[in-house]
């Protein structure tokens, strides 16, 4: 149990697109939904938080009209990176949460991640 | 500590040793702390989450130990087999938050 997809794997595009990513969680309700990103020899580092039905809540530094979430249904969360500019180029990563009381100790479950290149 | 700091960065192992790495933090405001086994090209997985001051836990071959007061914990893998070859990440949470703060992971690499 406790599956999360993230689509598409990989995406290369050029600077001034827009790129949409889902992370879905399959076998679960994902209340809470977590983006984060990772750049090259860094560690994750959490982007915004998002709760099913309201708006997200971005970290400090974090543009929230650069990175549009939208978290619709229990199950799908997107993360819209909006006129991508190579500096955006990172591996993006989301995690998902259940039901409080289901898992503990905000025990997240992750995607595999999409790779994002900016030319 | 201000951050979550991991030691090793990488390590390269032979088959059938046991080897250990470190993750430190800061140890005001302590939550949990867990453990993901990443494998390339997929979902980090978790192996622990640990609270308690002393807390010991175990997954097969893998245990890992937390110390609180001192802000670290140490992930042990006894035998370690090639398939064990991933990057293991640490991450804290602090209390009223939920907040995932990531070390950097300590790439492990075991050769046949």
């Amino acid at each position: 149990g406790a599956v999360v997809s993230q689509h598409p794997s990989r995406v290369i595009c050029k600077s001034g697109t827009s790129v949409k990513i889902e992370c879905r969680s399959l076998d679960f309700q994902a209340t809470t939904m977590f983006w984060y990103r990772q750049f090259p020899k860094k560690s994750l580092m959490l982007m915004a938080t998002s709760n099913e039905g309201s708006k997200a809540t971005y970290e400090q530094g974090v543009e929230k009209d650069k990175f549009l979430i939208n978290h619709a249904s229990l199950t799908l969360s997107t993360l819209t990176v909006t006129s991508a500019h190579p500096e955006d180029s990172s591996f993006y990563i989301c995690s998902a949460r259940g039901l409080a009381g289901d898992w503990s100790y905000n025990e997240q479950f992750f995607g595999p991640g999409t790779r994002l290149t900016v030319l | 500590i201000l951050n979550v700091e991991q030691s090793p960065q990488s390590l390269h192992v032979q088959e059938g040793d046991s080897t250990n790495f470190t993750c430190s933090f800061p140890s005001s405001n302590f939550y949990a702390l867990h453990w993901y086994r990443w494998e390339t090209a997929k979902s980090p997985e978790a192996l622990f989450v640990m609270t308690l001051n002393g807390d010991e836990k175990k997954k097969g071959r893998i245990s890992a130990t937390l110390n609180t007061k001192e802000g670290y914990s140490y992930l042990y893998i006894k035998g370690s087999q090639p398939e064990d070859s991933a990057t293991y990440l640490c991450a804290k949470t602090q209390g009223g938050s939920e907040k995932l703060v990531f070390g950097k992971g300590t790439k492990l690499t075991v050769n046949p």
